[in-house]
């Protein structure tokens, strides 16, 4: 069973253009959760998703940030016209259900905006 | 939004001493997480936490959910290198939201 895998590892994007993060979340797990982690500092939450559906985005910015967990597929966390204040380490962990409270990580992606 | 106090921000201990760090909230929790991140990596479940007054070792880990169900801790016994990282508590409450602590950075002298 593979763990949560994301990708890319590593993403360089110039001030203006679009970042993809994608999270493939493990095998029969439900939920998503994205955290954004700046050097030396902790996790931030950023958004709570469910199939198809977000649960909780209080911690993603209104501007620029978006999050979807397709029927299919990967979740994806979009940020359009990065600039500099957005590099960062983004990481996404998954659960099984609101039943099992236990989350894992994926190994993150590391954003550099020049 | 809910708050987590960890601490202690940074350790820097001698090898083979014990270790113990916290986690405070005015919030109660459902669940307690305890990870660890190495550099460069994503954070690794150590030990899961359901019921208030609940103790549970893995191998030189332990940790308590604290009875009021604001609290936890972590104790690592006789420490060693590979013990150097950050260490995050995390809680999840009945609406499944997770909150992390800010993470205490362990770092151990040989």
């Amino acid at each position: 069973n593979a763990g949560v895998m994301q990708n890319p590892r590593h993403l360089v994007r110039r001030r203006g253009q679009e970042a993809r993060l994608r999270c493939s979340p493990m095998k029969g797990h439900s939920h998503v959760y994205w955290y954004r982690q700046l050097p030396e500092e902790g996790l931030k939450f950023m958004v709570y998703l469910q199939k198809e559906n977000i649960i909780d985005e209080s911690g993603m910015p209104k501007e620029r940030f978006s999050a979807e967990f397709p029927k299919e597929g990967p979740s994806i966390l979009r940020i359009q016209q990065v600039v500099r204040g957005d590099s960062a380490a983004y990481f996404c962990a998954s659960s099984p259900s609101s039943n099992d409270p236990q989350a894992f990580f994926g190994q993150g992606t590391r954003l550099t905006v020049v | 939004g809910q708050q987590l106090n960890q601490s202690p921000q940074s350790m820097f201990i001698q090898e083979g001493e014990d270790v113990s760090m916290n986690c405070t909230s005015s919030s109660i929790f459902n669940t307690w997480l305890w990870y660890k991140q190495d550099p460069g990596e994503g954070p690794v479940l150590l030990i899961a936490l359901y019921k208030a007054g609940e103790l549970t070792s893995n191998g030189r880990l332990t940790a308590q959910f604290g009875i009021t169900r604001k609290d936890s801790f972590l104790n690592i016994s006789a420490s060693i290198p590979s013990d150097v990282g950050i260490y995050f508590c995390a809680g999840r409450n009945a609406g499944n939201m997770l909150t992390f602590g800010g993470g205490t950075r362990l770092m151990v002298k040989p």
